[in-house]
């Protein structure tokens, strides 16, 4: 499977709204293949805050939101918080696990 | 609640091998519908998958990866293990394991498998 592509930074004040992009070729981002995102603060393992392109575990913000489109996939971020920041990574699972190169969020 | 717990060794020199062990709480490596996962993350913060083990199935692995790493269930330590040999710098890594769930099942065919759980990782580090 091809790896997956995401912008390397985003950035927004608090209270703004962003979305982090995921495309993916080969078709590792489609209606096959589920996405889940991860948000990773630093020397914390990932946590998982969208899987099955759209849902939420339990106890994740409703502000975090999941979408796709064709073969790129969307994490929206709203109402944003300091804590918020932190780098984001996409991931969808095929007969193989592949990541996205991580976004780093900053938050004006 | 779920936990994972990552341990082993934290220097290796070049070109041993390294051994990797993830002790599992709070669920069985034996239950049924889910994979048991490996994943690295390198200095540049890049996570790579290594691979998958199912109690009673085969272990597959990333493909670059096939030849070095191994990966097994200690059913009776309720432990996940990864061995990685000939290591080099590149492996320099923090090791993850990580439970992997499917989102729906049906008819005991299971699909959409996402990782719902990790450890907190285990840094390595490989250095003659």
């Amino acid at each position: 499977q091809s790896a997956l592509t995401q912008p390397a930074s985003v950035s927004g004040s608090p209270g703004q709204s962003i979305t982090i992009s995921c495309s993916g070729g080969g078709g590792v981002v489609g209606s096959y293949f589920l996405v889940s995102w991860f948000q990773q603060h630093p020397a914390k393992p990932p946590k998982l805050i969208i899987f099955g392109d759209t849902e939420r575990p339990s106890g994740v913000s409703p502000r975090f939101s999941g979408s796709k489109s064709g073969d790129t996939a969307y994490l929206t971020i709203s109402g944003l918080q300091a804590a918020d920041e932190a780098d984001y990574f996409c991931c969808t699972s095929g007969t193989n696990i592949v990541f996205g190169g991580g976004t780093s969020l900053t938050v004006l | 609640q779920v936990q994972l717990q990552e341990s082993g060794p934290g220097l290796v020199k070049p070109p041993r091998g390294l051994s990797l062990t993830c002790t599992v709480y709070g669920d069985s490596v034996t239950s049924g519908n889910k994979f048991w996962s490996w994943i690295r993350q390198t200095p540049g913060k890049s996570l790579e998958w290594i691979g998958n083990v199912q109690n009673g199935g085969s272990p597959y692995y990333k493909p670059s990866l096939e030849g070095r790493v191994s990966m097994s269930l200690d059913t009776a330590k309720n432990q996940i293990s990864v061995t990685l040999t000939s290591l080099t710098a590149a492996d320099t890594a923090v090791y993850y394991c990580a439970r992997y769930v499917p989102t729906f099942c049906s008819a005991h065919v299971c699909s959409g498998f996402y990782l719902d759980t990790w450890g907190q990782g285990h840094l390595v580090t490989v250095s003659s």
